[in-house]
C-alpha cells in the first residue's frame, strides 16, 4: 500500500544553518505531496504542496520539489530561524476519498 | 473565523469510562476527519466523513465510534476507554476534493489520558 517515510529526528541545527528533511514515498500513480508543520502546542497546518512531477512547492522560505524518478519530496530551507522549531510531517494523497497518508514526523530544533 | 474547534482540550479518564470529543468547523467543508497522534507514529486516521451523512473507517477504528451530526459537527466517542487510547486527538476538515488535492485544516487537539 501507499506509504511515506521521513528521516528520524530530532534534527538539531544552529540558527542560519541549511536544512534538509528527507521524505520518500511509495504510491502507484501520481499522488499529490504535502508538507505540514506542527508548532508546539498547536494543530498541524499546511506548509506547502506539489501536485505533479517536477512541481516545486514553496512557503515561508521552505521549498520542496516533487521528484518522481526518486519518489522523493525533500524539505529544504537555506537559513533556519529559532521560530522554525517544530515537527514537520510529509504526506501524500491519492484516491477518490482524498485521504492523506502521513509520515511519522521529524522534530526540528533550532538553537540560537 | 474560528476554523476548526475541538473540545475539551484536556481530559483524564479511568479505564472503562466513556466520553465524546466534539469537533466543529465553520468553513463549510464537506469532509471531516479524526486522527490520533502518538509519539514516533505520526498521524493515524481513525474515522472520516467524506460528506454529511456518511462515515467510514480509517486505519485504526477499533474502540471508537463517530457521528456526523450535521455539516459542521463531527464527534468521536470512546465507549469504554482503555489505556491504549491515551493519545492526542486531532479533528480536521477539508474542502471538496479537487485536482489540487485536499488541504486539511486542523483543530488544536485534545490530549486524552486513560488511567
Amino acid at each position: 500500500g501507499d506509504s511515506v517515510t521521513q528521516m528520524e529526528g530530532p534534527v538539531t541545527l544552529s540558527e542560519e544553518a541549511c536544512l534538509t528533511i528527507n521524505c520518500t514515498y511509495t504510491a502507484t500513480g501520481y499522488p499529490s505531496l504535502f508538507w505540514y508543520v506542527q508548532y508546539p502546542g498547536e494543530g498541524l497546518q499546511l506548509l506547502l504542496k506539489a501536485t505533479k512531477a517536477d512541481d516545486k512547492g514553496s512557503n515561508k522560505g521552505f521549498e520542496a520539489t516533487y521528484r518522481k524518478e526518486t519518489t522523493s519530496f525533500h524539505l529544504e530551507k537555506g537559513s533556519v530561524q529559532v521560530s522554525d522549531s517544530a515537527v514537520y510531517f510529509c504526506a501524500l494523497s491519492r484516491g477518490s476519498n482524498y485521504q492523506l497518508i502521513w509520515g511519522a514526523g521529524t522534530k526540528l530544533i533550532i538553537k540560537p | 473565523n474560528a476554523g476548526v474547534t475541538q473540545t475539551p482540550k484536556f481530559q483524564v479518564l479511568k479505564t472503562g469510562q466513556s466520553m465524546t470529543l466534539q469537533c466543529a468547523q465553520d468553513m463549510n467543508h464537506n469532509s471531516m476527519y479524526w486522527y490520533r497522534q502518538d509519539p514516533g507514529m505520526g498521524l493515524r486516521l481513525i474515522y472520516y466523513s467524506a460528506s454529511e451523512g456518511t462515515t467510514d473507517k480509517g486505519e485504526v477504528p477499533n474502540g471508537y465510534n463517530v457521528s456526523r451530526l450535521n455539516k459542521r459537527e463531527f464527534s468521536l466517542r470512546l465507549e469504554s476507554a482503555a489505556p491504549s487510547q491515551t493519545s492526542v486527538y486531532f479533528c480536521a476538515s477539508s474542502e471538496q476534493p479537487g485536482t489540487s488535492g485536499p488541504k486539511q485544516f486542523f483543530g488544536p487537539g485534545t490530549r486524552l489520558t486513560v488511567l
